[in-house]
């Protein structure tokens, strides 16, 4: 299968900081990605989906504000998580789609800790 | 926003053992797909069923799927303790949404 990368793989920020995460498809165009986020044994829950050169859409109770969404082209799309505090700590993971009903390919994740 | 919900929440079973998990959904789908997720790590794609088959096999796995209830099972026969991880059901609306939703998760134990 296609391969989508995530950098980095863990990080860990000082409460009040900005932190962005990177999500490529290494060898596809990706016209469309989607960001989750997960808890502790909790499940995945989609933050937002982002379309190439257009604005992201957020789920509901997902603060767009905080969480930056960019997919500036195909193979790139990035989330920050703007001025983080301890409960932003979640592994993020990012997937990506080439077309519409096509696979969707996932990312490893990445672990954020907020101190 | 969740689509459903996976039943065990919690599996333990001896090794060699079947293990069969359950996911029901809410709204109607163009495929559901089964991952597999090992402690702190990136999901693994185990197999995808799409609305209009009843049931797929892979290997040890076989997945059904039933639209009329909304509900797909996910069973993993002659277990071994590689197979310890979580499992998760999701599901593609296919229309104007278009995105993979996942349930809730099952967690599977092993025993040796």
């Amino acid at each position: 299968g296609a391969v989508v990368s995530q950098h980095p793989s863990w990080v860990i920020c000082k409460s009040g900081t900005s932190v962005k995460i990177e999500c490529r498809s290494l060898d596809f165009q990706a016209t469309t990605m989607f960001w989750y986020r997960q808890f502790p044994k909790q499940s995945l829950m989609l933050m937002a989906t982002s379309n190439e050169g257009s604005k992201a859409t957020y789920e509901q109770g997902v603060e767009k504000d905080k969480f930056l969404i960019n997919h500036a082209s195909l193979t790139l799309s990035t989330l920050t998580v703007t001025s983080a505090h301890p409960e932003d700590s979640s592994f993020y993971i990012c997937s990506a789609r080439a077309d519409r009903g096509r696979e969707q390919f996932f990312g490893p994740g990445t672990r954020l800790t907020v101190l | 926003s969740q689509q459903g919900e996976e039943d065990p929440q919690a599996l333990s079973i001896q090794e060699g053992e079947n293990a069969t998990m359950n996911c029901s959904y809410k709204t109607s789908i163009n495929n559901l797909q089964w991952y597999r997720q090992n402690s702190g790590r990136g999901l693994v794609h185990l197999i995808l069923i799409r609305s209009n088959e009843r049931e797929k096999h892979s290997g040890r796995l076989r997945v059904t799927l039933d639209t009329s209830k909304k509900s797909s099972s996910l069973l993993i026969t002659a277990s071994r303790a590689a197979d310890t991880a979580s499992y998760f059901c999701a599901t593609d609306g296919g229309s104007s949404a278009s995105k993979i939703i996942f349930g809730s998760g099952t967690r599977l134990s092993i025993r040796p």
